[in-house]
């Protein structure tokens, strides 16, 4: 059966860092990927997809980038973070009917 | 570009008792998928109930049936015999079919989250 990781489940880190947040799944080949961020209290906003390695296709301009080096791996990374990017991250994979998220990433930038 | 609305923030249900959640969409598009997501306080997010746009009839998982209205593009979900473990927030998503790629974006609404009283 296929299966999702993402890791850490919370993270804590100081404005200007950088940030790295890797997904990858199991049981299923060339899925399609996608990163959301979930602001406290709002829906969840599509920050980038990817059908499959090194294509990428972002959604909204921001301090954030996506990497695929790997079929079934996701990265999500940040060279300086700042104070508006702490949220709730999730990973998804997508067979051809429906999506299936990781357990999230909670992350505070201070 | 694709929007789905959810206009009720938070809704209240008596246990047992049915409620209904509202979801309007735009797109131009014919052809797509339509989701309702629960995610309760552990932030996981859970499928509950899936329609397609090409198919009339309404989908129902037990007690989730939705009532999907195409040509006013809206897709409500309502629970019947409300259980405590139905306390989520839930949201409702719409599903594009790339053209060519098989590229399926996921657009999800601000969510309603849902409280049910004992």
């Amino acid at each position: 059966s296929q299966t999702i990781h993402q890791w850490p489940a919370t993270l804590v880190q100081p404005v200007g860092s950088p940030l790295s947040l890797e997904c990858t799944v199991e049981g299923t080949s060339n899925p399609n990927l996608y990163w959301y961020r979930q602001a406290a209290g709002r829906g969840l906003q599509l920050l980038f997809y990817s059908v499959g390695i090194g294509q990428i296709s972002s959604e909204v301009p921001q301090n954030l980038s996506a990497s695929r080096p790997q079929d079934r791996q996701f990265i999500l990374s940040s060279k300086k973070l700042l104070l508006s990017d702490s949220g709730f991250y999730l990973c998804a994979w997508s067979s051809r009917v429906w999506a299936f998220f990781g357990q999230g990433t909670r992350l505070t930038v201070v | 570009a694709q929007t789905v609305t959810q206009s009720q923030p938070e809704m209240s249900v008596q246990e047992a008792e049915t409620v209904t959640l509202s979801c309007t969409y735009d797109t131009s598009e014919s052809d797509y998928y339509l989701f309702w997501y629960k995610q309760p306080p552990s932030r996981q997010m859970i499928l509950v109930i899936r329609q397609e746009a090409y198919k009339q009839q309404n989908a129902t998982e037990n007690r989730f049936s939705v009532n999907f209205q195409k040509a006013a593009k809206s897709f409500s979900l309502k629970i019947s015999d409300s259980q405590l473990g139905d306390a989520a927030m839930y949201f409702c998503a719409y599903r594009s079919v790339g053209a060519t790629s098989g590229t399926y974006k996921y657009i999800f609404g601000t969510g309603t989250r849902l409280k049910v009283l004992a």
